[in-house]
């Protein structure tokens, strides 16, 4: 029973470029969530998805972001013409349908985003 | 408001106890959470807490939890060096599903 899977586990990107990070939830998991973490800061919420849906993205930047997460396949996030400042770990989580999240989130490995 | 804390550092000797400390905002809590971190790993849930328990204990880990204070703490007993990782406190808040907020985390370094 694979965990939570991301990839690509390092990521490096020019400034201008698009970044693509994948998520692959736990099997049995239909909520995906995504966090940011700075170096030597903690997680900052980014954005919470179900099936073809985004339920809450209260953390998203508003430019250049976006996140999906299709009937079909992984988890996307994406980021258009990335900017130093983007460099960062991206982890995804995934939790079994509203109501249980109590036991907690599972985490992915992150990708460690570096922009050049 | 969504808002929690904690201490950045902590530096134990190995066998000692490790005691660390987060405060929270949202009394709408319903869930505390501990995760802990690895270096270059991601997020491993350690333990959690329901809102009305005052403490929680699994093994070598104990949570203590004051409502009225907004208070969380996680108490390693034995501290090991296979303990060094970064620590964090977060919280599940009572609004349409089970949103998460995170602590900055503290870094727990163990001396041999």
């Amino acid at each position: 029973n694979a965990g939570v899977m991301q990839n690509p586990r390092h990521l490096v990107r020019r400034r201008g470029q698009e970044a693509r990070l994948r998520c692959s939830p736990m099997k049995g998991h239909s909520h995906v969530y995504w966090y940011r973490q700075l170096p030597e800061e903690g997680l900052k919420f980014m954005v919470y998805l179900q099936k073809e849906n985004i339920i809450d993205e209260s953390g998203m930047p508003k430019e250049r972001f976006s996140a999906e997460f299709p009937k079909e396949g992984p988890s996307i996030l994406r980021i258009q013409q990335v900017v130093r400042g983007d460099s960062a770990a991206y982890f995804c989580a995934s939790s079994p349908p509203m109501g249980t999240a109590n036991y907690g989130y599972t985490f992915g490995s992150g990708t460690r985003l570096t922009v050049v | 408001g969504e808002d929690v804390e904690q201490s950045l550092f902590l530096s134990v000797r190995e066998g000692d106890s490790s005691v660390i400390n987060c405060t929270y905002t949202d009394s709408s809590s319903t869930y505390l959470y501990w995760y802990k971190q690895e270096p270059g790993a991601g997020l491993q849930l350690l333990t959690y807490i329901f809102s009305n328990m005052d403490m929680k204990q699994d093994q070598r880990l104990t949570v203590l939890l004051n409502k009225k204070d907004k208070h969380l703490s996680l108490r390693i007993a034995d501290t090991q060096t296979g303990d060094s990782a970064i620590y964090f406190c977060a919280e599940s808040m009572e609004t349409s599903y089970d949103k998460v907020i995170f602590g900055p985390g503290t870094s727990l370094s163990v001396i041999p």
